[in-house]
């Protein structure tokens, strides 16, 4: 069965500074989606960013970047230019490949970042 | 377009009783998940819908637990009758096609039994 960790349960950043969060994932799969999504205070979950596995190159959205290290089954989350609004609890995900049935999303425990003015 | 939405947001009910949590998903998503956070632990998933098909429901705790979806649009999950363990945060996404890999989310449902 496929696991995620997240062994940060918080982390903290000055704004406009760059933080690193960690994720590992067990899987004997070789194909597969990782995810990485957002849920500020009292309000809904969000997709930061995704990766497919079978793509090398590391996916990127505005200031958030990944570190996608398939062979080491790593996925990091890079956010540059920290913001006050990317306080949140951030969780990393997996997804077995788009074939068959078995969507269902399989989560780290997440970790809680505050950034600091 | 709205999004995911889930009612409500909170729900503080006496162990025995029952809840309903609704959830609303994006229209137009043929697919729909539940999934439940539990304090200090991980995310888990409780079940899928394609349309009103259960395609899904390996994460259902016990018996206590029913989900329905009539005409694919919104779902319910009831939890009768409720017990302490069953607090937590249940999330509803939906997603759009055979080979989605995208689910947006709700904000959840706070459940505390008492």
């Amino acid at each position: 069965a496929q696991t995620v960790t997240q062994s940060q349960p918080e982390m903290s950043v000055q704004e406009a500074e760059t933080v690193t969060l960690s994720c590992t994932y067990d899987t004997s799969e070789s194909d597969y989606y990782l995810f990485w999504y957002k849920q500020p205070p009292s309000r809904q979950m969000i997709l930061v960013i995704r990766q497919e596995a079978y793509k090398q190159q590391n996916a990127t959205e505005n200031r958030f970047s990944v570190n996608f290290q398939k062979a080491a089954k790593s996925f990091s989350l890079k956010i540059s230019d920290s913001q006050l609004g990317d306080a949140a609890m951030y969780f990393c995900a997996y997804r077995s490949p788009r074939a068959g049935n078995n969507r269902k999303l399989i989560w780290g425990l997440g970790t809680s970042l505050a950034v600091n003015p | 377009e709205a999004g995911v939405t889930q009612f409500p947001s909170h729900s503080v009910i006496e162990k025995g009783q029952t809840v309903t949590l609704r959830c609303d998903p994006i229209s137009g998503h043929d697919n729909l998940y539940w999934y439940r956070r539990v304090m200090g632990k991980e995310i888990k998933f409780l079940l899928h819908f394609v349309k009103e098909s259960k395609q899904d429901e390996s994460g259902m705790p016990n018996n206590r637990f029913l989900a329905e979806r009539t005409g694919g649009t919104y779902s319910t999950l009831k939890v009768q009758p409720a017990e302490l363990e069953d607090s937590g945060v249940y999330f509803c996404a939906s997603s759009q096609g055979t080979y989605e890999n995208i689910q947006y989310f709700g904000a959840g449902t706070r459940l505390s039994v008492l």
